[in-house]
């Protein structure tokens, strides 16, 4: 079975620019997370989804948005980048049935904002 | 703002010792409370989850949950030098669904 895959795995972009991150869930995972890593802030939440709602919200601003289809492949989207927004972001899906909690981390993908 | 708090270490431990690790959180209304394990340059991967008081084992692995002090720990039996990594707790705060609010981890160091 096919883990949780995030594509692109690097990016380079300029301050001001947007950028889009995808990320495909497990087979049959519905819910996806995703969170923001870098070394000062630890792992931090920026949003679940769940059949296509946003289900829970991190403490981030409004430049951070994302979206789920109907297939539950989940999209990230970051407008107007800062330099701190230079991190890890991952991706992680979640079964939602048979009371399994375990959620699955994607590899990432790596933003470098300059 | 609601605080997961970790020793960021190293801890230290040598081989076959008892390794242990201890998390506290601030919101009392939390109900769930995950370990991670994250090796360098690697995903965080789930060891164990815990909802109530007490002790959860799991092979080498022992959680223990208290939410009158509101700590978390996690304990591992005969630690191998394959255990060194960072250990991420973390606390679920969406009342539906998963809203993992992390800590910034303790690094272990098994040494042979």
């Amino acid at each position: 079975k096919a883990g949780v895959t995030q594509t692109p795995r690097y990016l380079i972009k300029t301050r001001g620019q947007q950028v889009t991150l995808s990320c495909s869930p497990i087979s049959g995972h519905r819910s996806v997370s995703w969170y923001q890593q870098t070394p000062g802030q630890g792992l931090q939440f920026l949003f679940e989804y769940f059949s296509e709602t946003q289900r829970n919200k991190g403490n981030f601003p409004g430049r951070f948005s994302g979206r789920q289809f109907s297939n539950s492949r989940s999209e990230m989207n970051v407008s107007t980048l800062e330099l701190g927004d230079s991190a890890l972001y991952l991706c992680a899906s979640r079964l939602l049935a048979g009371g399994s909690n375990e959620q699955f981390f994607g590899p990432g993908t790596r933003l470098t904002v300059l | 703002q609601k605080e997961v708090e970790q020793n960021s270490g190293p801890l230290s431990v040598p081989e076959g010792a008892i390794a242990s690790l201890k998390c506290t959180y601030s919101d009392r209304g939390s109900q769930s409370f995950f370990w991670y394990r994250q090796y360098s340059g690697k995903s965080p991967e789930l060891i164990m989850f815990i909802y109530s008081n007490g002790d959860k084992e799991d092979g080498r692995f022992t959680a223990q949950l208290n939410k009158a002090s509101q700590y978390v720990s996690l304990l591992i039996r005969d630690s191998q030098p394959s255990d060194s990594a960072t250990y991420l707790c973390a606390v679920n705060l969406g009342r539906s669904g998963y809203a993992l609010n992390f800590g910034k981890g303790t690094s272990l160091l098994v040494t042979p």
